[in-house]
């Protein structure tokens, strides 16, 4: 079946380790690609997002992504996480279905940094 | 703040009910789409609305039904209420009809299904 997949349901890390969240998405054609971050009671809101060119895009806080279409993969990195970093992330894939685009979201991961 | 608003923050109501919810886009934003947040099945997209105009449909229950009004505030009905439809539910508005265009989500509203 279709879809986008978080394979990291909850990750802990130390504040100035390296942060990689996975996300993969069975899509075929051509897809365009989003990160959304949920800080604690707060909306979502876009991080960072893909839609063609240079595969490694980057964001806001420091974040980026690589788009590796070999992998169906985009991956969401940051080199060194803040306590302030603690939130769900939520990968997103726009595709085509039926003449409409819609916008699939993976089951989100929810990062807790510890200082 | 991300200009959209939702309201209620928060509903609890009965097995077989029937709830409006409401969210009201950023100014200047056409389209307006409906998430579901639950534990087990993540953001689930449900509908968009463009401008009036249904554009879109997800995993939307038929229990459930949605309008966008000539004002640009949209209503969800959720219907013959059930207990695994307490969830999250967002609103979100963008610019566009385009999954392309960044979404503005609101807070929110919590239904919570006795």
């Amino acid at each position: 079946a279709q879809s986008v997949s978080q394979h990291n349901h909850h990750v802990i890390l130390s504040e100035a380790a390296s942060l990689e969240l996975g996300c993969n998405y069975s899509y075929g054609g051509t897809v365009n690609l989003f990160w959304y971050v949920q800080y604690p009671g707060q909306h979502l809101q876009l991080l960072l997002k893909y839609f063609s060119g240079d595969p490694l895009v980057k964001g806001i806080k420091g974040f980026e992504a690589e788009f590796i279409k070999s992998k169906f993969s985009f991956n969401l990195r940051k080199p060194s996480v803040q306590w302030s970093d603690t939130a769900e992330y939520f990968c997103a894939v726009s595709v085509m279905n039926t003449g409409f685009q819609k916008l699939v979201f993976g089951t989100g991961t929810r990062l807790l940094v510890s200082p | 703040d991300s200009g959209v608003t939702q309201t209620p923050k928060h509903l609890i109501t009965a097995t077989g009910q029937r709830v409006t919810l409401r969210c009201s886009p950023r100014s200047g934003d056409l389209s307006v789409y409906w998430y579901q947040q639950s534990l087990d099945q993540g953001l689930q997209f449900l509908i968009q609305y463009y401008n009036g105009e249904e554009r879109a449909k997800g995993n939307i229950l038929e229990r459930f039904s949605a309008q966008q009004f000539p004002d640009l505030h949209s209503e969800l009905n959720l219907s013959s209420l059930e207990l695994g439809d307490s969830a999250l539910y967002f609103c979100a508005s963008s610019t566009r009809d385009s999954f392309n265009s960044p979404l503005h989500f609101g807070n929110g509203t919590r239904l919570t299904v006795t």
